[in-house]
């Protein structure tokens, strides 16, 4: 399809693991943006990118969690030695332009990553 | 603390009937403010948004209104349709660099439509 796509879907980690969870953003897309949602929560912003740069990634919660977007596409955010507390649905969402996150953004279905 | 709010966690609306969702936000700089919709195990999809110089956006069965100096936008969903039911999100954003670049979301509310 042309939207943004998310894989896996699920992931289910023992705590201190090691996870990757991947982002296809629409073809062309300029910006990239990660965000979590816990439970009963809104999404809270992580970072974005603009093409490969990533130019802010004051929300990111730890030194644990990274995030590349090497080519300008596709992305991978990792978390190093997951935690329970990260346990959350993680969105990737992308946008046609750079810049303002005042543009529309569409977002994938998510990653439900459970922590044990 | 949270900078977008949403006080209610649930709505339930009859069919045909008028929805209203509130939102609260207490950043100053925020200057753009977007309204999404999301079904179960998808991604939020964006509905309508508003920019700060604008008191009213219209699109379809769907109205945002922004008063300022209150700090409080509403969308209003006029007739409510069964297919509007889902969780709703109020975001905002703050272009002025001073911010984070991502969106600020409230924690949503959940819009019943009853027949």
């Amino acid at each position: 399809g042309a939207g943004v796509s998310q894989s896996p879907r699920y992931k289910v980690a023992k705590r201190g693991q090691d996870v990757a969870l991947r982002c296809d953003p629409i073809s062309g897309h300029v910006s990239l943006f990660w965000y979590q949602q816990a439970l009963g929560q809104g999404p809270e912003f992580l970072t974005y990118f603009q093409n490969e740069a990533q130019l802010d990634k004051s929300g990111l919660p730890s030194d644990r969690f990274f995030a590349e977007r090497p080519e300008g596409s596709v992305s991978t955010l990792k978390i190093q030695r997951t935690q329970q507390e990260d346990s959350a649905v993680y969105l990737c969402a992308s946008s046609r332009v750079p810049g303002l996150a005042s543009n529309e953004q569409f977002f994938g279905p998510g990653t439900r990553l459970t922590v044990l | 603390d949270q900078q977008v709010k949403q006080n209610s966690p649930s709505l339930s609306v009859q069919e045909g009937r008028i929805s209203i969702l509130n939102c609260d936000y207490t950043n100053s700089m925020f200057d753009y403010f977007l309204w999404y919709k999301k079904y179960p195990a998808e991604g939020p999809t964006f509905l309508i948004s508003i920019s700060s110089i604008k008191d009213k956006n219209e699109d379809g069965r769907f109205t945002v209104f922004l008063n300022k100096s209150a700090k409080h936008l509403s969308l209003h969903i006029v007739p409510s349709q069964p297919g509007d039911s889902a969780v709703y999100f109020c975001a905002a954003s703050d272009p002025s660099g001073g911010g984070a670049d991502g969106l600020t979301f409230g924690k949503g509310t959940h819009l019943i439509i009853q027949p």
